[in-house]
Protein backbone atom coordinates (compact mmCIF):
# COMPACT_ATOMS: atom_id res chain seq x y z
CA UNK A 1 0.00 0.00 0.00
CA UNK A 2 0.88 3.59 -0.35
CA UNK A 3 3.20 5.15 2.74
CA UNK A 4 2.34 8.76 4.50
CA UNK A 5 5.07 10.29 5.81
CA UNK A 6 3.64 13.72 7.81
CA UNK A 7 5.75 16.06 9.62
CA UNK A 8 6.61 17.34 11.92
CA UNK A 9 5.10 14.63 14.42
CA UNK A 10 4.16 17.78 17.14
CA UNK A 11 4.14 21.56 16.64
CA UNK A 12 3.80 23.82 19.26
CA UNK A 13 2.54 27.63 18.23
CA UNK A 14 1.64 30.71 20.18
CA UNK A 15 -1.53 32.30 19.08
CA UNK A 16 -1.08 34.44 15.95
CA UNK A 17 1.94 32.39 14.35
CA UNK A 18 1.49 30.34 10.93
CA UNK A 19 2.32 27.35 10.66
CA UNK A 20 2.90 24.53 7.48
CA UNK A 21 2.48 20.84 7.83
CA UNK A 22 3.69 18.53 5.22
CA UNK A 23 2.53 15.76 3.79
CA UNK A 24 4.80 12.95 1.27
CA UNK A 25 3.34 9.94 -0.02
CA UNK A 26 5.13 7.03 -1.77
CA UNK A 27 2.94 6.48 -5.26
CA UNK A 28 0.35 8.55 -7.35
CA UNK A 29 -3.05 8.87 -5.81
CA UNK A 30 -6.04 9.85 -6.92
CA UNK A 31 -7.27 11.07 -3.60
CA UNK A 32 -6.05 13.22 -0.70
CA UNK A 33 -7.99 14.92 2.31
CA UNK A 34 -6.74 16.53 4.83
CA UNK A 35 -8.48 16.18 8.27
CA UNK A 36 -8.87 17.87 11.89
CA UNK A 37 -9.43 15.48 14.54
CA UNK A 38 -11.18 17.05 17.59
CA UNK A 39 -10.80 16.19 21.22
CA UNK A 40 -14.13 13.85 20.75
CA UNK A 41 -12.32 11.97 17.60
CA UNK A 42 -14.69 13.21 14.92
CA UNK A 43 -12.96 13.64 11.83
CA UNK A 44 -13.28 17.04 10.44
CA UNK A 45 -12.64 17.36 6.46
CA UNK A 46 -10.55 20.46 5.63
CA UNK A 47 -9.60 19.61 2.28
CA UNK A 48 -9.92 17.21 -1.09
CA UNK A 49 -6.87 18.11 -2.86
CA UNK A 50 -5.58 15.10 -5.17
CA UNK A 51 -3.82 18.24 -6.94
CA UNK A 52 -4.08 21.78 -6.47
CA UNK A 53 -4.23 24.64 -4.08
CA UNK A 54 -7.60 25.58 -1.97
CA UNK A 55 -8.26 28.29 0.30
CA UNK A 56 -10.78 27.95 3.07
CA UNK A 57 -10.54 31.19 5.68
CA UNK A 58 -7.33 30.91 7.48
CA UNK A 59 -6.62 27.49 6.07
CA UNK A 60 -4.85 26.66 2.76
CA UNK A 61 -3.62 23.65 1.33
CA UNK A 62 -1.94 22.63 -1.90
CA UNK A 63 -0.55 19.72 -3.42
CA UNK A 64 2.18 18.43 -5.71
CA UNK A 65 0.71 15.43 -7.25
CA UNK A 66 4.03 15.01 -9.64
CA UNK A 67 6.56 15.50 -6.82
CA UNK A 68 4.24 13.21 -4.50
CA UNK A 69 3.85 15.78 -1.54
CA UNK A 70 1.03 18.23 -0.10
CA UNK A 71 1.45 21.46 2.38
CA UNK A 72 -1.23 22.51 4.84
CA UNK A 73 -0.86 26.13 5.86
CA UNK A 74 -2.67 27.55 8.99
CA UNK A 75 -2.68 30.95 9.49
CA UNK A 76 -3.08 33.32 12.11
CA UNK A 77 -3.01 30.20 14.52
CA UNK A 78 -6.14 30.42 17.08
CA UNK A 79 -6.30 28.09 20.14
CA UNK A 80 -9.55 26.51 18.79
CA UNK A 81 -6.65 25.27 15.73
CA UNK A 82 -5.30 22.42 18.54
CA UNK A 83 -5.95 18.86 17.66
CA UNK A 84 -4.30 16.32 15.16
CA UNK A 85 -4.29 17.12 11.88
CA UNK A 86 -4.36 14.25 9.77
CA UNK A 87 -3.13 13.42 5.87
CA UNK A 88 -5.01 10.64 4.09
CA UNK A 89 -4.49 9.23 0.23
CA UNK A 90 -5.99 6.56 -1.91
CA UNK A 91 -5.00 4.82 -5.28
CA UNK A 92 -7.87 3.13 -5.51
CA UNK A 93 -10.71 2.63 -2.74
CA UNK A 94 -8.84 2.23 0.42
CA UNK A 95 -7.47 5.41 2.08
CA UNK A 96 -4.23 5.52 4.14
CA UNK A 97 -3.59 7.71 7.06
CA UNK A 98 -0.49 9.49 8.30
CA UNK A 99 0.49 9.48 11.71
CA UNK A 100 -0.54 12.76 12.18
CA UNK A 101 0.54 15.77 13.31
CA UNK A 102 -0.54 17.35 16.88
CA UNK A 103 -0.55 20.86 16.66
CA UNK A 104 -0.35 22.30 20.26
CA UNK A 105 -2.00 26.54 20.06
CA UNK A 106 -0.76 28.77 23.59
CA UNK A 107 -2.97 31.15 24.12
CA UNK B 1 -23.81 17.22 1.87
CA UNK B 2 -23.12 13.48 2.59
CA UNK B 3 -23.42 12.20 6.13
CA UNK B 4 -22.52 9.18 7.60
CA UNK B 5 -24.30 8.46 11.02
CA UNK B 6 -22.65 5.84 13.51
CA UNK B 7 -23.95 4.53 16.79
CA UNK B 8 -23.71 4.98 19.52
CA UNK B 9 -20.78 7.18 20.54
CA UNK B 10 -19.82 5.53 23.18
CA UNK B 11 -20.13 2.17 24.82
CA UNK B 12 -18.56 -0.21 27.96
CA UNK B 13 -18.99 -3.80 28.03
CA UNK B 14 -18.05 -6.56 29.70
CA UNK B 15 -15.63 -8.56 29.07
CA UNK B 16 -16.47 -11.82 26.96
CA UNK B 17 -19.90 -9.95 25.45
CA UNK B 18 -20.51 -8.75 22.16
CA UNK B 19 -20.67 -5.01 20.69
CA UNK B 20 -22.68 -4.14 17.35
CA UNK B 21 -21.95 -0.61 15.83
CA UNK B 22 -24.13 0.94 13.22
CA UNK B 23 -22.85 2.99 10.36
CA UNK B 24 -25.74 4.55 8.20
CA UNK B 25 -25.60 6.67 5.34
CA UNK B 26 -28.63 9.31 5.65
CA UNK B 27 -29.13 10.81 2.45
CA UNK B 28 -26.76 8.63 -0.09
CA UNK B 29 -26.37 5.31 -0.88
CA UNK B 30 -23.15 3.33 0.16
CA UNK B 31 -22.70 0.27 -1.47
CA UNK B 32 -19.21 0.16 0.06
CA UNK B 33 -18.37 1.61 3.55
CA UNK B 34 -14.76 1.13 5.52
CA UNK B 35 -14.43 0.19 8.94
CA UNK B 36 -10.98 1.90 10.91
CA UNK B 37 -9.62 1.49 14.46
CA UNK B 38 -7.48 3.54 16.17
CA UNK B 39 -5.71 3.46 19.36
CA UNK B 40 -4.92 6.11 21.68
CA UNK B 41 -2.43 8.89 20.48
CA UNK B 42 -2.36 6.40 17.05
CA UNK B 43 -3.23 6.89 13.29
CA UNK B 44 -6.43 5.20 11.72
CA UNK B 45 -5.91 1.67 10.84
CA UNK B 46 -8.06 0.33 8.18
CA UNK B 47 -9.24 -3.17 9.60
CA UNK B 48 -12.12 -3.79 6.88
CA UNK B 49 -13.89 -2.73 3.42
CA UNK B 50 -17.86 -3.71 3.78
CA UNK B 51 -19.52 -4.88 0.42
CA UNK B 52 -23.50 -4.04 0.32
CA UNK B 53 -24.93 -7.94 -0.24
CA UNK B 54 -21.51 -9.60 -0.23
CA UNK B 55 -18.87 -10.67 2.35
CA UNK B 56 -16.51 -7.84 3.77
CA UNK B 57 -12.93 -7.75 3.07
CA UNK B 58 -10.73 -7.96 5.83
CA UNK B 59 -7.05 -6.21 5.85
CA UNK B 60 -4.09 -8.67 6.69
CA UNK B 61 -4.26 -9.48 10.63
CA UNK B 62 -7.66 -8.65 11.48
CA UNK B 63 -9.76 -11.65 12.75
CA UNK B 64 -13.09 -11.76 10.62
CA UNK B 65 -14.59 -13.96 13.32
CA UNK B 66 -14.11 -11.51 16.17
CA UNK B 67 -15.11 -8.63 13.87
CA UNK B 68 -18.28 -9.19 12.08
CA UNK B 69 -19.73 -7.37 9.59
CA UNK B 70 -22.95 -7.22 7.84
CA UNK B 71 -23.83 -4.56 5.45
CA UNK B 72 -27.65 -6.29 4.80
CA UNK B 73 -28.96 -2.63 2.67
CA UNK B 74 -27.22 0.10 0.55
CA UNK B 75 -27.53 2.64 3.80
CA UNK B 76 -26.30 0.32 6.59
CA UNK B 77 -23.81 -1.60 7.96
CA UNK B 78 -22.45 -3.10 11.41
CA UNK B 79 -19.47 -3.89 12.67
CA UNK B 80 -20.38 -6.51 15.72
CA UNK B 81 -17.43 -7.55 18.10
CA UNK B 82 -17.30 -10.66 19.21
CA UNK B 83 -16.62 -12.30 22.40
CA UNK B 84 -14.66 -8.61 23.40
CA UNK B 85 -11.78 -8.04 25.56
CA UNK B 86 -10.40 -4.95 27.01
CA UNK B 87 -7.61 -5.34 24.04
CA UNK B 88 -10.47 -4.78 22.03
CA UNK B 89 -10.90 -1.35 23.57
CA UNK B 90 -10.27 0.96 20.85
CA UNK B 91 -11.94 4.36 18.88
CA UNK B 92 -13.92 2.26 15.77
CA UNK B 93 -14.74 4.60 12.84
CA UNK B 94 -16.84 4.25 9.40
CA UNK B 95 -16.75 5.75 6.70
CA UNK B 96 -18.32 6.03 2.91
CA UNK B 97 -16.58 7.08 -0.46
CA UNK B 98 -18.29 9.98 -2.49
CA UNK B 99 -16.95 11.79 -5.83
CA UNK B 100 -14.77 14.56 -3.59
CA UNK B 101 -13.58 12.38 -0.95
CA UNK B 102 -14.55 10.33 2.12
CA UNK B 103 -17.13 11.12 4.42
CA UNK B 104 -16.67 9.62 8.42
CA UNK B 105 -19.03 8.58 11.01
CA UNK B 106 -18.50 10.43 14.41
CA UNK B 107 -16.91 6.96 15.45
CA UNK B 108 -17.58 4.73 18.73
CA UNK B 109 -15.73 4.96 21.67
CA UNK B 110 -15.50 1.09 22.96
CA UNK B 111 -14.19 0.12 26.55
CA UNK B 112 -14.42 -3.25 27.36
CA UNK B 113 -14.00 -4.26 31.46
Amino acid sequence: GIQVEQSPPDLILQEGANSTLRCNFSDSVNNLQWFHQNPWGQLINLFYIPSGTKQNGRLSATTVATERYSLLYISSSQTTDSGVYFCAVADDYKLSFGAGTTVTVRA
Amino acid sequence: GAVVSQHPSRVICKSGTSVKIECRSLDFQATTMFWYRQFPKQSLMLMATSNEGSKATYEQGVEKDKFLINHASLTLSTLTVTSAHPEDSSFYICSARQPYGYTFGSGTRLTVV
